[in-house]
């Protein structure tokens, strides 16, 4: 059975860093494009990041680059978000994805990041 | 403001046919395929729609999707009360080198 878990989620004081993680199980998850696409309460999607299958192409959207940096560990089946300088506007709750629009796309359930003092 | 532009609401009734469009530009839709998402309250979003018109196996026939120049359609015939959520276009946008998603369409069934 195809499994992504998010993980790392919290409250988070402005100007703080958060690692998240997605965990992966029943795939061969080196062979995927992943991504992270968060939600803000009661709003719409929207595209973070996203990484090629070996880890050597990354790219951002602009309200998070230099900001959010993505990664990822094939030998442990592991997406990783760290996210620093983190802002009130970052509050959403963060899913992991794989193959975005693709026939094989499936999401996680999410971890909810708040931002506030 | 959502790159990609949907109405945030639309409504039908039973068994009615409804369509939720979705409006873009030369460098995501113009250029590049669109796919459509359902989103239960409180649950991650489901793939409708890929490649602009396929259907994911599992997927109910009475989903399609079109694509025409910069915009986009979803079409739900046959309505259900269960269709009653949320629904958004996402395409790869070119010049920003990044994906973009509308800002979610909420069905009501009548």
């Amino acid at each position: 059975e195809v499994q992504l878990v998010e993980s790392g989620g919290g409250l988070v004081q402005p100007g703080g860093s958060v690692r998240l993680s997605c965990a992966a199980s029943g795939f061969t998850f080196s062979t995927y494009w992943m991504h992270w696409v968060r939600q803000g309460p009661g709003k719409g999607l929207v595209w973070v990041s996203h990484i090629n299958s070996g880890g050597s192409r990354t790219e951002y959207a602009d309200s998070v680059k230099g900001r959010f940096t993505i990664s990822r560990d094939n030998a442990k089946n592991t997406l990783f978000l760290q996210m620093n300088s983190l802002r009130a506007e970052d509050t959403a709750v963060y899913y992991c994805a794989r193959d975005l629009s693709g026939l094989d796309d499936f999401w996680g359930q999410g971890t909810l990041v708040t931002v506030s003092s | 403001q959502s790159v990609l532009t949907q109405p945030p609401s639309a409504s039908g009734t039973p068994g009615q046919r409804v369509t939720i469009s979705c409006s873009g530009s030369s460098s995501n839709i113009g250029s590049h395929d669109v796919c459509w998402y359902q989103q239960l309250p409180g649950t991650a979003p489901k793939l409708l729609i890929y490649r602009s018109n396929q259907r994911p196996s599992g997927v109910p026939d009475r989903f399609s999707g079109s694509k025409s120049g910069t915009s986009a359609s979803l079409a739900i015939s046959g309505l259900r009360s269960e269709d009653e959520v949320d629904y958004y276009c996402a395409a790869w946008d070119a010049s920003l080198s990044g994906w973009v998603f509308g800002g979610g369409t909420k069905l009501t069934v009548l």
